[in-house]
Order: structure tokens, then sequence, then C-alpha cells
């Protein structure tokens, strides 16, 4: 089994670019998950799907970032413009059932210059 | 003003012996409790977990104990190697079909 897969690894870009990070969950997981982890806030929960539909997205910071599970085997997650303050590593995790644990993607260091 | 940053407790021991990390959940209405080992440059990988029907799990070198009366979950690592060195989460679940709930983790050095 492959697990998570994220793309790009390493993202770097400079204010008000936009940016799209990409998860591929493991196949048959019906969540996944986008969190984002730094020193000053740790791993934040930014939003989660439940067989591809949005079940809480309290955790997206504001109106520029925005995620879509166009599918069961993909995921994006899309920050427009980026800010200096966006950079972090951001996690994508896939889980099969609604009361198991949750898998890691690799994660992707975003830095916004 | 001045920025703080996170501090994570941090618990340093030698090769060989047994480490012990806590960690105090906020819901006592959760019933699934993981933990996560993360090593630099890599997202958390699970390590044990346990259900609120039991109060003791054993793996290869870990066990998970669950306290429920005082919302206390520990991880115990026997004969504790360098690769053992990581951040380690615990994670709880709140409610079936909800995201896990992480807590701030504590870094675990190991010298040899």
């Amino acid at each position: 089994d492959a697990g998570v897969i994220q793309s790009p690894r390493h993202e770097v870009t400079e204010m008000g670019q936009e940016v799209t990070l990409r998860c591929k969950p493991i196949s048959g997981h019906n969540s996944l998950f986008w969190y984002r982890q730094t020193m000053m806030r740790g791993l934040e929960l930014l939003i989660y799907f439940n067989n591809n539909v949005p079940i809480d997205d309290s955790g997206m910071p504001e109106d520029r970032f925005s995620a879509k599970m166009p599918n069961a085997s993909f995921s994006t997650l899309k920050i427009q413009p980026s800010e200096p303050r966006d950079s972090a590593v951001y996690f994508c995790a896939s889980r099969p059932d609604p009361t198991d644990t949750q898998y890691f993607g690799p994660g992707t260091r975003l830095t916004v210059l | 003003g001045e920025s703080v940053g996170l501090h994570l407790p941090t618990l340093s021991v030698q090769e060989g012996d047994n480490s012990i990390i806590n960690c105090a959940y906020s819901n006592s209405a959760s019933d699934y409790f993981i933990w996560y080992k993360q090593e630099s440059g890599k997202g958390p990988q699970f390590i044990i977990d346990i259900r609120s029907n039991m109060d003791k799990r054993q793996g290869q070198r870990v066990t998970v104990l669950l306290n429920k009366t005082v919302k206390h979950l520990s991880l115990q690592i026997a004969a504790t190697q360098p690769g053992d060195s990581a951040v380690y989460f615990c994670a709880e679940l709140g409610q079936a079909g909800t995201a896990l709930i992480f807590g701030k983790g504590t870094t675990l050095s190991v010298s040899s």
C-alpha cells in the first residue's frame, strides 16, 4: 500500500501567488483531513471530508483557503492569494471508517516569501 | 508585541531506559485514543491505540495506559532506543465520524 500521497513535497512561492496542494488518500478510505502544522500553533485541523462531502471547515483560516474533493481518490487545498503567514507544513490524512485512526501523508512544506 | 513560541514538553532519557510520556485529554465522552510518533521532516505515524473499554494495551515495546477517571493517557516505551527520538502526540476521538483532536506533543530525546 502506497499510503497517503501528497504533492508537491516542497513549495516556495511569492506573496500573492496561488498555491495548490494535492492529496491522494489511501484507497478505500472514506474520510480525508487537511491539517496545518507550525511551531506556534502545533497541528491544526483545517477541514475534513466524509465520502467526498465537506463536514467541518471551521478550521479554514479565511476565505483565501479553499478545499475540494471531486472524487474519492483526490483532494486539493488551495490558497489564493498566499501570504507569508501561510508558511507551514500541510498534512493530508485519510481514515478507513469513522471509528478508526487517521493515516498521515508526508506533508507539503510551504514557504511564502 | 513579543511573540512566544510553542514550547513542547521534553523528555530526555538514556538509551536502554524506559520512557513514559503523559497526556491529559479534554473530552470525557471520547472513546478512542491514539498515540502518534512524528520524526523530523515526516508526517505523524500511528503507534498504538486504545478504546475506552480498556485500560491497558500492549504493542511491541510500547504500552498505552488509559485512566478515564482523571482523563489521563500515557505511553510507555521499553528499552528506549535512539530511533525513538521524535515528537509524540496523543489524540482523542470525541465522536465517531469527527476528526481526531491532537495534544500539543512531547519531544523525546534519547542519548546513547
